[in-house]
């Protein structure tokens, strides 16, 4: 249980346009979603949280104009990269906090999706 | 604020051999939760073993296990009889409890060795 998906996987786009990011709980329900940016060999850099049916909250230095969140279900968000340019490729990844309690009582655990690797060219 | 500090960029362990991990994480809350996740070349990142501030008794999951002193703000992940498998890189990260953001260290890279 707890699987996270992520769409797609690899995308490689012209430096301009736009990019999704989906990313879905397949077996539980999420009212809490986190973005992550990850650069090689570092840790992971939280962009946003994401709470379905609400605006998303960003951190500090992450333009909310560029990474457009939407958290439309408790069971999908995605991650729009606007105007996309060179700098804005990375490794983004999504983890989902279970609603409520799982079976295993896991409060608090984040589960995360294999990650989308964008090249901005 | 709440920090989570990893001292070893990179460790090496030999296969059937066993490999302490460290971690220290620095915050005011009594309650909270620390994880370790396990980021393999494939770059998804596996939950390892969970432990609850609250409970006494150290969290283990098969060949993973940890030592949390929580006076000493230490939580260290044991690996025993290391697998080529293991070689990865691992995060240690902490949430207070009812928060809502995880804290990860910056990450010990695990190097197996046959």
């Amino acid at each position: 249980g707890a699987v996270v998906s992520q769409h797609p996987s690899w995308v490689i786009c012209k430096s301009g346009t736009s990019v999704k990011i989906e990313c879905r709980s397949l077996d539980f329900q999420a009212t809490t979603m986190f973005w992550y940016r990850q650069f090689p060999k570092q840790s992971l850099m939280l962009m946003a949280t994401s709470n379905e049916g609400s605006k998303a909250t960003y951190e500090q230095g992450v333009e909310k104009d560029k990474f457009l969140i939407n958290h439309a279900s408790l069971t999908l968000s995605t991650l729009t990269v606007t105007s996309a340019h060179p700098e804005d490729s990375s490794f983004y990844i999504c983890s989902a906090r279970p609603w409520g309690l799982t079976s295993g009582g896991e409060v608090e655990t984040q589960y995360f999706g294999p990650g989308t690797r964008l090249l901005v060219l | 604020a709440q920090t989570v500090t990893q001292s070893q960029p990179e460790m090496s362990v030999q296969e059937a051999e066993t490999v302490t991990l460290s971690c220290t994480y620095d915050t005011s809350e009594s309650d909270y939760y620390l994880f370790w996740y396990k980021q393999p070349p494939s770059r998804q990142m596996i939950l390892v073993i969970r432990q609850e501030a609250y409970k006494q008794q150290n969290a283990t999951e098969n060949r993973f296990s940890v030592n949390f002193q929580k006076a000493a703000k230490s939580f260290s992940l044991k690996i025993s009889d290391s697998q080529l498998g293991d070689a990865a890189m691992y995060f240690c990260a902490y949430i207070a409890e009812y928060g809502n953001k995880l804290v990860f260290g910056a990450g010990t890279i695990l190097r197996v060795k046959s």
